[in-house]
């Protein structure tokens, strides 16, 4: 079915590290989007994806669609304790005409300062 | 801050009741979606609304039921509530339509069934 699955499930940083996280499916998805969560809070958007190969920057973020259509990464650079949360990925996959997107279970990022 | 816009923050309730969790979408945007979170899980998609109708329907339970207003602002309603039903409650908003179909997520409410 139309599974994301989204990896690391945690990771656990020093400050300065950079970080990096995917998403893969079986599927092929026409959007990316990429979220993050702090506790408590609703998911905050912070790329958008829409072309197979696309890289998009959002500050030291950057996120890229995968060539094939079934993948996305994201990369944070030089982490900082406020990147601390929940990272989603969503895709809107290709099949099904709706605008239902599919979200994969998270990455729990964890900066020490 | 995104736009959206959902009321209560907090809500807490005995078992056996009924709530109304109230959303507004950003300005020009049609469609509204409902999402539920328990804790340490990852988002539960339960239904969209685009324009007035449902759109999509996912894990929505039978007690729950939701509409979207001619103002577009749509509400929530959950019945007969259950200890498991303690989450946070999200709604999020899309232009919908051919998109774009980036979605923009309100706070949430907490909702704690006692």
């Amino acid at each position: 079915g139309q599974q994301l699955n989204q990896s690391p499930q945690s990771m656990f940083i020093q400050e300065g590290e950079d970080v990096s996280m995917n998403c893969t499916s079986s599927s092929i998805f026409n959007t990316w989007l990429w979220y993050k969560q702090d506790p408590g809070e609703g998911p905050v958007l912070l790329i958008a994806l829409y072309k197979a190969g696309e890289l998009t920057s959002n500050g030291r973020l950057t996120a890229q669609f995968g060539i094939t259509r079934k993948d996305s990464f994201l990369n944070i650079s030089a982490s900082i304790p406020s990147d601390v949360g929940i990272y989603f990925c969503a895709g809107l996959p290709s099949q099904g005409g709706s605008e239902k997107l599919v979200f994969g279970k998270g990455t729990k990022l964890t900066v020490n300062p | 801050d995104s736009g959206v816009t959902q009321t209560p923050k907090h809500l807490i309730t005995a078992t056996g009741q009924r709530v109304t969790l109230r959303c507004s979408p950003r300005s020009g945007d049609l469609s509204v979606y409902w999402y539920q979170q328990s804790l340490d899980q990852g988002l539960q998609f339960l239904i969209q609304y685009y324009n007035g109708e449902e759109r999509a329907k996912g894990n929505i339970l039978e007690r729950f039921s939701a509409q979207q207003f001619p103002d577009l602002h749509s509400e929530l309603n959950l019945s007969s509530l259950e200890l498991g039903d303690s989450a946070l409650y999200f709604c999020a908003s899309s232009v919908g339509g051919d998109g774009p179909y980036e979605q923009y997520f309100g706070p949430g409410t907490r909702l704690t069934v006692t």
